[in-house]
């Protein structure tokens, strides 16, 4: 069984706050590390798709890294805006599998 | 262009009923996921095809969870005799890429079909 573990379960910020929030996940058998952002009543969006250690990725006010040899990723916000307000789910793909985290659900306030 | 639809998008069943969830993937991927997601937990991994091959049942967590897609498209997912542990959002998800390979392909999701059993 794969552990694909997201921290915090859950956060709540101010708008124009910065926050991040982190996926562990195995360091063997890596290929490809994706972020997904899922609205309430709407279905998971494709925020990045990393594959190389040491990756960099944005998009606007999100950006993600990644460390494969350690088995982490962190994905940023800058700036929060209450349409930023969802969860965030990372998956992790090994030769064969590609398992989700249980999300980090964020909540932006005005 | 179309993305992956889901039918029904909400489905009430009675205890023991049998139930089939419809998922149209974008046309041209190979992939086809399917996932449970219960309330206040990430996906779960049900089943996975390629093409009308489904490589991977293993997250099905009975026989009475049975998947299909005949003709490398359009995929069904039946419950037979639903219990209320079925209860849940069942997503699916297709994409280009191909599992066992280096998958760098995004997934597209439904927006799901919430069963609720009573």
């Amino acid at each position: 069984i794969l552990n694909v573990e997201q921290s915090p379960q859950s956060l709540h910020v101010q708008e124009g706050d910065s926050t991040n929030f982190t996926c562990s996940f195995p360091s063997s058998n890596f290929y490809a590390l994706h972020w997904y952002r899922w609205e309430t009543a709407k279905s998971p969006e494709a925020l990045f798709v990393m594959t190389l250690n040491g990756d960099e990725k944005k998009k606007g006010r999100i950006s993600a890294t990644l460390n494969t040899k350690e088995g982490y990723s962190y994905l940023y916000i800058k700036g929060s805006q209450p349409e930023d307000s969802a969860t965030y789910l990372c998956a992790f793909t090994g030769y064969s599998t590609l398992t989700f985290g249980k999300g980090t659900m964020l909540l932006v306030s005005p | 262009g179309a993305g992956v639809s889901q039918s029904p998008r909400y489905k009430v069943a009675k205890r023991g009923q049998d139930v089939a969830l419809r998922c149209d993937p974008i046309s041209g991927h190979v992939s086809l996921f399917w996932y449970q997601q219960a309330l206040g937990q990430g996906p779960e991994f049900l089943t996975y095809f390629q093409n009308e091959a489904q490589l991977d049942k293993s997250g099905l967590p009975s026989d009475r969870f049975f998947a299909e897609r005949p003709e490398g498209s359009v995929s069904t997912l039946k419950i037979q005799r639903t219990q209320q542990e079925d209860s849940a959002v069942y997503l699916c998800a297709s994409s280009l890429g191909l599992l066992g390979k280096k998958y760098n392909s995004p997934l597209h999701f439904g927006n799901g079909t919430r069963l609720t059993v009573t």
